[in-house]
């Protein structure tokens, strides 16, 4: 499978808790997204990367949300102190920076926040 | 802030009959893309539109974009019951040709097609 892969698929977590979820991106892609997805509602853009550089961050919810691409391939999405409005799916794409751009879409990541 | 605008939100159409679904946004931008989500899994890519005027159909799906009404339409023909999902359109709020890939999506689509 040379897709985008998300891992883990699902997480439950207690409130006040840190997880991390990777996202391992289509290989010869260079740009990573992170978008987060409450239900009925359309996927809500994070942050991106283009190869190790982050180049869009303001978007992330909060100080306690963080994301890394330490060698332009994975990345980790990292959530401080967990709440209860933090329980969503947490969506990766990736894509190659060019004229279509066309982003592709992991299976997720669902958070549930107990 | 850019909007993204999608309606009808729920949409429940027989076999075969015909529809649009219509998304509406609030700025410039010559870079839309239409995705298809089923429940509870992730989105598809269905088409990439890049300039104004364009056309893309694959199936029974068409959409189209008019950069100068901000509005893009997709189109479906002899619905069949395999088409029921959620469609989401997503807006580039490109500037100057380059593409920044932060998508601003609409509420979607839920598409129910009855036999």
């Amino acid at each position: 499978d040379t897709g985008v892969s998300q891992d883990p698929r699902h997480k439950i977590t207690k409130r006040g808790q840190n997880v991390t979820f990777r996202c391992d991106p289509i290989s010869e892609h260079n740009r990573l997204y992170w978008y987060r997805q409450t239900l009925g509602q359309g996927p809500e853009f994070l942050t991106y990367f283009q190869n190790e550089a982050q180049l869009e961050k303001s978007r992330l919810l909060s100080d306690r949300f963080s994301a890394e691409r330490p060698k332009g391939s994975f990345s980790t999405l990292e959530i401080q102190r967990t709440e209860q409005g933090d329980s969503a799916m947490y969506l990766c794409a990736s894509s190659i920076r060019g004229v279509r751009d066309e982003q592709y879409f992991g299976p997720g990541t669902r958070l549930t926040v107990t | 802030e850019l909007k993204v605008e999608q309606n009808p939100l729920f949409l429940s159409m027989q076999e075969g009959k015909n529809y649009t679904i219509y998304c509406n946004y609030s700025t410039t931008s010559d870079r839309l893309y239409w995705y298809r989500q089923d429940p509870g899994k992730s989105l598809e890519s269905l088409f990439v539109l890049l300039s104004n005027g364009a056309v893309k159909q694959e199936g029974r799906l068409m959409a189209s974009l008019d950069t100068k009404a901000r509005l893009s339409t997709l189109h479906i023909t002899a619905a069949v019951h395999d088409l029921s999902a959620t469609y989401f359109c997503a807006v580039d709020p490109e500037a100057g040709g380059t593409s920044y890939g932060k998508l601003t999506f609409g509420q979607g689509t839920i598409l129910t097609v009855h036999p």
